[in-house]
C-alpha cells in the first residue's frame, strides 16, 4: 500500500534551534501534502496545505514565516520550524494525498515527528 | 462550536463488551467521513470510511445521518487490543476538489481484562 515516510521520528533540541521535518511519499506522486499538529490529549490540528510547485496555504492563526513549509518536488514536503522555542514542542504529521485513491482513502500519514525543545 | 464533536470519553469497558461512540458536524457541505484510530503517541490510521447506507468490517459497524449531522461508530466483542483513541473525522467537500480533513478531538478507549 501506498507509504509515507517522515523523518526524523524525534527530535531533541536547544531553544533557538531551526529544525527541518521531511516528508516523502514513498511508492505514490503526491501533488498536495497536509502538516498537522498536535498536542498531548489533544486532536489534530492542520497547519498547513502544500502543494507542490507553489506556496503553502496556512491555516488561521499558523505563522507562515515561523513555519516554513517548501513542496520542490511531487514526492517531498519539508517543513522548517524556525527558531524554536518550548512551546513549539508538539507532535508534527505530515499526510499526502494521492488522487489516484479517491475518496476511500483520502490521504495517507507520516509516522509523525515528536520534536521536544528544551 | 467546533467542526467536529466526539464524546469525551473515556470509555473504559471489559472485554467483549460493546461501546459505541457519537460525533456531531457542523458542516452540512461535508461530503465524507471516517474514523480513524490513533495509538499513543503514533500516527492516525485509517479504521473506516462511513458510507450513508451504513457499512460493517468484521466487529466495527459505521453510521452516518446526514440529516442530523451524525456519525456513529459500533465496536462489538471489544479486545484489549481495540484500546486507542478514535478519531471522527470529516471531509469539509469534495477530495477532489481540495477538501481537507477535520479531526475531532478523539475519544480513548480502553478495553480491561
Amino acid at each position: 500500500g501506498a507509504v509515507v515516510s517522515q523523518h526524523p521520528s524525534w527530535v531533541i533540541c536547544k531553544s533557538g534551534t531551526s529544525v527541518k521535518i521531511e516528508c516523502r511519499s514513498l511508492d505514490f506522486q503526491a501533488t498536495t501534502m497536509f502538516w498537522y499538529r498536535q498536542f498531548p490529549k489533544q486532536s489534530l490540528m492542520l497547519m498547513a496545505t502544500s502543494n507542490e510547485g507553489s506556496k503553502a496555504t496556512y491555516e488561521q492563526g499558523v505563522e507562515k514565516d515561523k513555519f516554513l513549509i517548501n513542496h520542490a518536488s511531487l514526492t517531498l514536503s519539508t517543513l522548517t520550524v524556525t527558531s524554536a522555542h518550548p512551546e513549539d514542542s508538539s507532535f508534527y504529521i505530515c499526510s499526502a494525498r494521492d488522487l489516484g485513491a479517491g475518496e476511500l482513502q483520502p490521504q495517507h500519514f507520516g509516522d509523525g515527528t515528536r520534536l521536544s525543545i528544551l | 462550536r467546533k467542526e467536529v464533536e466526539q464524546d469525551p470519553g473515556p470509555f473504559n469497558v471489559p472485554e467483549g463488551a460493546t461501546v459505541a461512540f457519537n460525533c456531531t458536524y457542523s458542516n452540512s457541505a461535508s461530503q465524507s467521513f471516517f474514523w480513524y484510530r490513533q495509538d499513543c503517541r503514533k500516527e492516525p490510521k485509517l479504521l473506516m470510511s462511513v458510507y450513508s447506507s451504513g457499512n460493517e468490517d468484521g466487529r466495527f459497524t459505521a453510521q452516518l445521518n446526514r440529516a442530523s449531522q451524525y456519525i456513529s461508530l459500533l465496536i462489538r466483542d471489544s479486545k484489549l487490543s481495540d484500546s486507542a483513541t478514535y478519531l471522527c473525522v470529516v471531509n469539509s467537500w469534495p477530495y477532489n476538489q481540495g477538501g481537507k480533513l477535520i479531526f475531532g478531538q478523539g475519544t480513548e478507549l480502553s478495553v480491561k481484562p
